[in-house]
């Protein structure tokens, strides 16, 4: 299993709602990792989990806060929004520590902050 | 910013043409490694090159590493319509678990 998979694909909300963006991946990968990307623009990173400890954050604002409840899953919870924010959220994972494999990404999470 | 940059921003060629695009970047390295994303989709890791290689091949691409000039590029050869996507340089800082991603090429294959 080569996958990491995203869940919701598609995500609205208003500014005042709670949601939580969802990943898993079987790999064995104990590096876990949070970008965001804007149209037409690279991915951001945002956090970065090792080994189920936050490594990185990348100044990330508080209204986005992670969890990583074991070493398959990575959540990001957002909670009062702003339109700006709207954006495609991509979770991957990576294999080898600090640095020097590849990033396994999934197809995202599409989020429209209303 | 610890970005890298990438040029062209857009390319457009005709199928079986050649496409080379490339990177630079700004800080010390343990790799660097191409991505490939379709519109609107996840990223796909395409090829690893690592800081003490200079060039490598994979199928229809060529990478090379000048770490000396903190550049990299990738060729891809014999272009198909299929190609059309965004590639991205991502590097590998040392000691550390961050990937920094280019600035990204837009690159349309012309049936």
């Amino acid at each position: 299993d080569t996958e990491v998979t995203q869940t919701p694909k598609h995500l609205v909300m208003g500014m005042t709602n709670k949601k939580s963006l969802k990943c898993e991946q079987h790999m064995g990968h104990r590096a876990m990792y949070w970008y965001k990307q804007k149209a037409k623009k690279p991915p951001e990173l945002m956090f970065v989990y090792s080994y189920e400890k936050l490594s990185i954050n990348e100044s990330v604002p508080s209204r986005f806060s992670p969890e990583c409840p074991n070493s398959s899953l990575l959540n990001l919870h957002l909670h009062a929004l702003q339109p700006e924010d709207s954006a495609l959220y991509l979770c991957a994972s990576s294999q080898a520590p600090r640095g020097v494999g590849y990033l396994f990404f999934g197809e995202g999470s599409r989020l429209t902050v209303l | 910013s610890q970005q890298g940059e990438e040029d062209p921003q857009a390319l457009s060629i005709q199928e079986g043409e050649n496409a080379t695009m490339n990177c630079s970047y700004k800080t010390s390295i343990n790799n660097l490694q191409w991505y490939r994303q379709n519109s609107g989709r996840g990223l796909v890791h395409l090829i690893l090159i690592r800081s003490n290689e200079r060039e490598k091949h994979s199928g229809r691409l060529r990478v090379t590493l000048d770490t000396s000039k903190k550049s990299s590029s990738l060729l891809i050869t014999a272009s198909r319509a299929a190609d059309t996507a965004s590639y991205f340089c991502a590097t590998g800082l040392s000691g550390t678990y961050k990937y920094i991603f280019g600035t990204g090429t837009r690159l349309k294959v012309l049936a």
